[in-house]
């Protein structure tokens, strides 16, 4: 079968930095994305990797491992306004399989 | 630049009605994926249109239908609804001429099934 796994819930401080993981298993495969997600809002992108390494854009960084079929989401520099729902999603056969998400939780 | 817009926002219907929701891409794009996403849940893939032809489909029924017209805009068609067909609704779009690009999203629809 195919399937993404993240943690259902991180939390973190103001002003810290967190990670995200995901791994996957998938029968085919593109490219990794993350997608923000605000409750009762539409997923927006973030960022994509289809290749292995860093990707670096403002606050937000990607990474990906094809060989270790992982990728993670890195946020710097945490704002209030970040607390939200966050997806990793794998480009595979023209469709987005998605994992069911983490929740980040922001503390003052 | 339009983004990815979808009508309706909200829809209410019953037990066996049907229903046809709306969604126009972003400028430039080409492609349109459906997407359907529970309450707490990742959104689950419906079907892909491309070149006003179904490319890829998910594990859905046959209830669920569509339509992509030649100005790339497309419809989902669901029949028959059941309870379990409330969910918000999700558009997206992508340029299939330029390789591997990411999708973009509408707002979505959110559908409830009374």
């Amino acid at each position: 079968g195919q399937s993404l796994e993240q943690p259902s819930e991180v939390t973190a401080v103001e002003g810290a930095i967190v990670q995200i993981n995901c791994t996957y298993q998938t029968s085919g495969f593109y490219g990794l994305s993350w997608y923000q997600q605000h409750d009762g809002g539409a997923p927006t992108f973030l960022s994509y990797n289809a290749l292995d390494g860093l990707e670096e854009t403002g606050r937000f960084s990607s990474f990906l491992s094809r060989s270790d079929s992982y990728g993670y989401l890195l946020l710097q520099e945490l704002q209030m306004k970040d607390s939200a729902s966050y997806f990793c999603a794998v480009e595979s056969n023209y469709q987005l399989i998605w994992g069911a998400g983490t929740k980040l939780i922001i503390k003052p | 630049d339009a983004g990815v817009t979808q009508s309706p926002t909200h829809l209410i219907k019953t037990r066996g009605q049907q229903v046809t929701l709306r969604c126009s891409p972003k400028s430039g794009h080409d492609t349109v994926s459906w997407y359907q996403q529970a309450l707490g849940q990742g959104p689950q893939f419906i079907f892909q249109y491309y070149e006003e032809e179904e490319r890829q489909r998910g594990n859905f029924p046959d209830r669920f239908s569509g339509h992509q017209f030649p100005n790339y805009s497309s419809e989902l068609n669901v029949n028959a609804l059941l309870l379990g067909d409330s969910a918000l609704y999700l558009c997206a779009s992508s340029s299939d001429g330029q390789g591997h690009q990411p999708q973009h999203f509408g707002d979505g629809t959110r559908l409830s099934i009374l």
